[in-house]
Formats: structure tokens, sequence, C-alpha cells
């Protein structure tokens, strides 16, 4: 799998566009880019996945430039319950891969 | 409810003990995984199952065994219990060719050891 870099943190208030880049020079051309949010004692849930260009769904929106060397997880108006941990992971979905995560990005909303 | 059930959700082990921690998914899954979390860090994968009869080590396999007993479980097992394998342990479960989207989590164990 692709290492990936994101930032460690982020601060934001409510009702604020959150955008977390990631960055991964490696991607293989046949590798996905992943989107995981992880809240407090919980499991991570998926948000959002891409292969090139934009992808938008209920959640967020996923932004990947013509090289896919990054990504950036834009998250619109957020609220204090967006406060979570969020993951980026490129890989290939194929039988005998498992997700990586690396520490991710900790998004803290205030009011 | 469909999903992957941990249990016990929580245990506190001492310094040399053995305990097995289970996993079960009813979604029909092919893959399942154990992951542990230490506090301020993201999942690390401990040992992962492609297939019922397969299993293969991740990042951190040392201390741990695992047992895919068939293709609903798979557990994990802590022969002599450490301080250092104080953490959350979490499970996961996914069907190959579906994307990474497709992995579901249970909601953890967290194990103690003193």
């Amino acid at each position: 799998l692709a290492k990936t870099t994101q930032p460690i943190s982020m601060d934001s208030y409510e009702g604020q566009e959150v955008n977390i880049t990631c960055s991964h020079n490696n991607i293989a051309t046949n590798d996905y880019i992943t989107w995981y949010q992880q809240f407090p004692s919980q499991g991570p849930r998926f948000i959002i996945q891409g292969y090139k260009t934009k992808v938008t769904n209920e959640v967020a929106s996923l932004f990947i430039p013509a090289d896919r060397k990054s990504s950036t997880l834009s998250l619109p108006r957020v609220s204090l319950s967006d406060t979570a941990v969020y993951y980026c992971l490129v890989g290939d979905d194929q039988a005998g891969t498992a997700l990586i995560f690396g520490k991710g990005t900790t998004l803290s909303v205030s009011s | 409810n469909a999903g992957v059930t941990q249990t016990p959700k929580f245990q506190v082990l001492k310094t040399g003990q053995s305990m097995t921690l289970q996993c079960a998914q009813d979604m029909n899954h092919n893959s399942m995984y154990w992951y542990r979390q230490d506090p301020g860090m993201g999942l690390r994968l401990i040992y992962y199952s492609a297939s019922e009869g397969t299993t293969d080590k991740g990042e951190v396999p040392n201390g741990y065994n695992v047992s895919r007993l068939n293709k609903r479980e798979f557990s994990l097992r802590l022969e002599s219990a450490a301080p250092s394998q104080t953490s959350v342990y979490f499970c996961a479960s996914s069907e190959p060719g579906q994307g990474f989207y497709g992995y579901t989590f249970g909601s953890g164990t967290r194990l103690t050891v003193v």
C-alpha cells in the first residue's frame, strides 16, 4: 500500500468548511483513495472513496488532482459532531491485502 | 442487527495470563482482521485472514495468535499477556472486490494488563 502523509491535527469552528489534504506520492495505477472517520471509543467507519477527479456524497467531497499524488477531503459546514480522527488510505482492494492505518488527522470543532 | 460482534467489551488481565478475544460477523464476508489501537495512535494491523483457512501476519503480530474458526468467526489469542498489550482491540471484516469502503468494524475490546 502507498504511504500517506496527512496533518496530525486541525482545529475549526462550527459552520466552517474543513479541508484535509493527504499526500500519496507513490500511489499506484490501480490504487483507490479512501477516507475513514473514527469517533472516540468507536471503530472507524467509511466516509468516501475515489479514483480520480471529484466524488461527492451526503457527508463529504473528495478532490483528486490529475496526477493523483494528493487528495483533499472536504467537510462542508462542520458541526461539533464532526470532531473525530480522519484517516486517508490508499490501496488496491485485492484478496490478500489489508487496510493499513496511519495516525490520521484529529479534527477538533469548537462552537 | 448485521455487523461485527466482539466479546468481551472489557477485560482486565494479570501479566502472564492468557485469554482469547472473540469476533463474529454475519455479513458473509470472506476477509477478517484484527487491529489494536493505543491511546492517541492510529490502528495497527495485528493479523488478518483473507479467506477461510488462511491467516497472515500484519504490522505487529508478536505476542498474538489467531484462529479463523469458520467463515464467520476470527479469534485473537494472547498466550502470556504483557502490560505492553494494554490496548483497544478492533475486529473488522470485508468482502474483497467491494473496495476499501466495505470494511465494517466492531465496537472494540478494551484490554488492560496489570
